[in-house]
């Protein structure tokens, strides 16, 4: 696609459930990022994907986040037993090759746990 | 550990004036850095960047200032116009990890 596409665009969700956002970056694109934005805060990093492996998922707050790439394209944030704490956007941003230009981010998924 | 502070929230300046955006950060091996303007409900957009091996760069009404000694870097858009108004972050990278500031909201009142 033209850019970088984030599904839903909205996710309200109970305490304890289990969500997957996606992520489907722009094509071509080996690198491929996921972020979280708190209200009033920058985007954080989560996790980096060069390919299918995570290059480094240093940012993952704890064992309840997991994310995947299988085939190398689109990713799958996953998030187990949520917690009114993981309420925030959810951004996914892709570059060719990796390196810190060339970014394009995706409009971001809203979530909220109630 | 916050590595990338802007430490203001907001800015509103005139329309055809000087707009003049901040930030500070605090490691010094950081070697990329770049500014990203966001509207509401969309992904922040690549604006500008710079090289730490160098100290402005300018692209039409846009400049980043680099101060390496000083750790400190500066957006400026001149003239502003109203459609700048938006969220505007700073960030800092080394190698694939790119550290954000918390935004600055510039509005440009016509």
């Amino acid at each position: 696609g033209a850019g970088v596409s984030q599904t839903p665009s909205n996710k309200v969700t109970e305490k304890g459930k289990y969500v997957e956002l996606r992520c489907d970056p722009i094509s071509g694109h080996t690198a491929l990022y996921w972020y979280r934005q708190s209200l009033g805060q920058g985007p954080e990093f989560l996790i980096y994907f060069q390919g299918t492996g995570a290059a480094d998922d240093s940012g993952l707050p704890n064992d309840r986040f997991f994310a995947v790439r299988p085939e190398g394209s689109v990713s799958t944030l996953k998030i187990q037993r949520t917690e009114r704490g993981d309420s925030a956007v959810y951004l996914c941003a892709s570059s060719p090759t990796g390196g810190s230009y060339g970014y394009t981010f995706g409009s971001g998924t809203r979530l909220t746990v109630v | 550990d916050q590595q990338v502070k802007q430490n203001s929230p907001s800015l509103s300046v005139q329309e055809g004036r000087i707009s003049i955006l901040n930030c500070d950060y605090t490691n010094s091996m950081f070697d990329y850095f770049l500014w990203y303007k966001k509207y509401p409900a969309e992904g922040p957009t690549f604006l500008i960047s710079i090289s730490s091996i160098k100290d402005k760069n300018e692209d039409g009404r846009f400049t980043v200032f680099l101060n390496k000694s000083a750790k400190h870097l500066s957006l400026h858009i001149v003239p502003s116009q109203p459609g700048d108004s938006a969220v505007y972050f700073c960030a800092a990278s080394l190698n694939n990890d790119m550290r954000f500031g918390a935004g600055t909201r510039l509005t440009v009142k016509p």
